[in-house]
């Protein structure tokens, strides 16, 4: 079955530096991924639509200049959160679709949890 | 946007026991997905349905699309079945967009 995989599955940073985490869709081409936001005791929440090869989608509220997307490939996305602040700390999970919207499931990554020290 | 209301919204059950979790939608959907969280926060995918009925194991789900909600079964329970179970919908009238959540429902079994 269609697999999403997400690295790193956790990281602690310190308030103030940059943090990387990588979307990747192990056995499928996705032209769209999605990034969600989870706080404890929460649902999730859509971060913004990542676009292979065009500018991301973000949902009213999610400063862009912070949360940067990059979709280069049609495996992989990446979001950068920049100058972290401890109330970043949360839970990101990327996901992604196989087949035509609609039509299929999306997959989900495992999550990484971050916290900002 | 489309509003997806889950219930109940704890659920505390003996080990054994059967459940039924509900999923009301606010508008036509495309797709349904039923997820259960496990407490390392990996969301697993119960099942992909938009319509009708499936069944894996001990887990059942049926949706009725006309009337705007699904329900999940789980029968004879487990402790490992405890966390948190997700639906979410993606709204058909904005086909290639999100799925949306609902707030979940907490269920707990007990040995």
């Amino acid at each position: 079955g269609a697999v999403v995989s997400q690295h790193p599955s956790w990281v602690i940073c310190k308030s103030g530096t940059s943090v990387k985490i990588e979307c990747r869709s192990l056995d499928f081409q996705a032209t769209t991924m999605f990034w969600y936001r989870q706080f404890p005791k929460q649902s999730l929440m859509l971060m913004a639509t990542s676009n292979e090869g065009s500018k991301a989608t973000y949902e009213q509220g999610v400063e862009k200049d912070k949360f940067l997307i990059n979709h280069a490939s049609l495996t992989l996305s990446t979001l950068t959160v920049t100058s972290a602040h401890p109330e970043d700390s949360s839970f990101y999970i990327c996901s992604a679709g196989a087949g035509g919207f609609g039509n299929s499931p999306l997959h989900f990554g495992n999550g990484t949890r971050l916290t900002v020290t | 946007g489309i509003q997806v209301e889950q219930s109940p919204p704890d659920l505390i059950l003996q080990e054994g026991a059967n459940s039924t979790l509900r999923c009301n939608f606010s508008d036509s959907v495309n797709n349904l997905q039923w997820f259960h969280q496990n407490p390392w926060g990996q969301l697993i995918n119960l099942f992909y349905i938009p319509s009708g009925t499936k069944q894996n194991g001990r887990l059942s789900a049926t949706t009725v699309a006309t009337e705007r909600y699904s329900l999940l079964y789980i029968s004879s329970s487990q402790t490992t079945d405890s966390g948190v179970y997700f639906c979410a919908v993606r709204d058909r009238e904005t086909s290639g967009s999100r799925l949306t959540f609902g707030e979940g429902t907490q269920l707990t079994v007990n040995p």
